[in-house]
């Protein structure tokens, strides 16, 4: 099957600092990438959209300043999250898709392993 | 607003029992349902997807129901074994859109 790979798995940081996390589809084509933020003990969230070539779409309440996403090639999309602090410690998770013709996500999503975040 | 709920929100079964997991959402206007294992700070593994059109889906030991008009779907596990301990987590995609709604997930612990 499709894999995905995210990078870095792990990363701490010091709080007010930028990180950078690499959302990649290895073995396809990847229209759309979806990120998804999951704090502990609960369920996955989804922080913004993500189509190649455009500026990504966000879903309430996430502040698109904060959470760059860059979706630059069809294998490629990155989320930098900009002067984190605590409180953004997650564990972030990409999937990817690719999008037919009509416009519908191919019949699965693939997710990546996840990145863990923490800001100190 | 889709909203999708799991129960339990833990379970735990000594090895070998069957067991049903529940999950409801508020919008039956579905295009799928998936259900995902996900390991302790792990991602996401799919195990099952149901379409719309769908009533269920089984693979091994696994059998996934959907019933769209009463916003339900249940995930039943045979001979349940200490591997299958894990987090268990229902999402859909609505009609119009292609982002999952996820639940709140169910921690299921086999015990051997």
């Amino acid at each position: 099957g499709a894999v995905v790979s995210q990078h870095p798995s792990r990363v701490i940081c010091k709080s007010g600092t930028s990180v950078k996390i690499e959302c990649r589809s290895l073995d396809f084509q990847a229209t759309t990438m979806f990120w998804y933020r999951q704090f502990p003990k609960q369920s996955l969230m989804l922080m913004a959209t993500s189509n190649e070539g455009s500026k990504a779409t966000y879903e309430q309440g996430v502040e698109k300043d904060k959470f760059l996403i860059n979706h630059a090639s069809l294998t490629l999309s990155t989320l930098t999250v900009t002067s984190a602090h605590p409180e953004d410690s997650s564990f972030y998770i990409c999937s990817a898709s690719n999008v037919l013709t009509s416009g519908r996500t191919t019949d699965t999503q693939y997710f990546g392993p996840g990145t863990r975040l923490t800001v100190l | 607003k889709q909203e999708v709920t799991q129960i339990p929100a833990a379970l735990s079964v000594p090895e070998g029992e069957n067991l049903v997991l529940n999950c409801s959402f508020t919008d039956s206007a579905i295009y799928n349902l998936q259900w995902f294992r996900q390991d302790p700070g792990k991602g996401l593994t799919s195990l099952l997807l149901i379409q719309s059109s769908q009533r269920e889906q089984t693979s091994g030991r696994l059998n996934a129901s959907l019933d769209k008009s009463s916003g339900r779907s249940t995930l039943y596990i045979a001979a349940s074994q200490p591997g299958d301990s894990a987090t268990y987590l229902c999402a859909v995609i609505k009609n119009t859109g292609n982002q999952f709604y996820f639940g709140t997930g169910t921690s299921l612990t086999v015990i051997p």
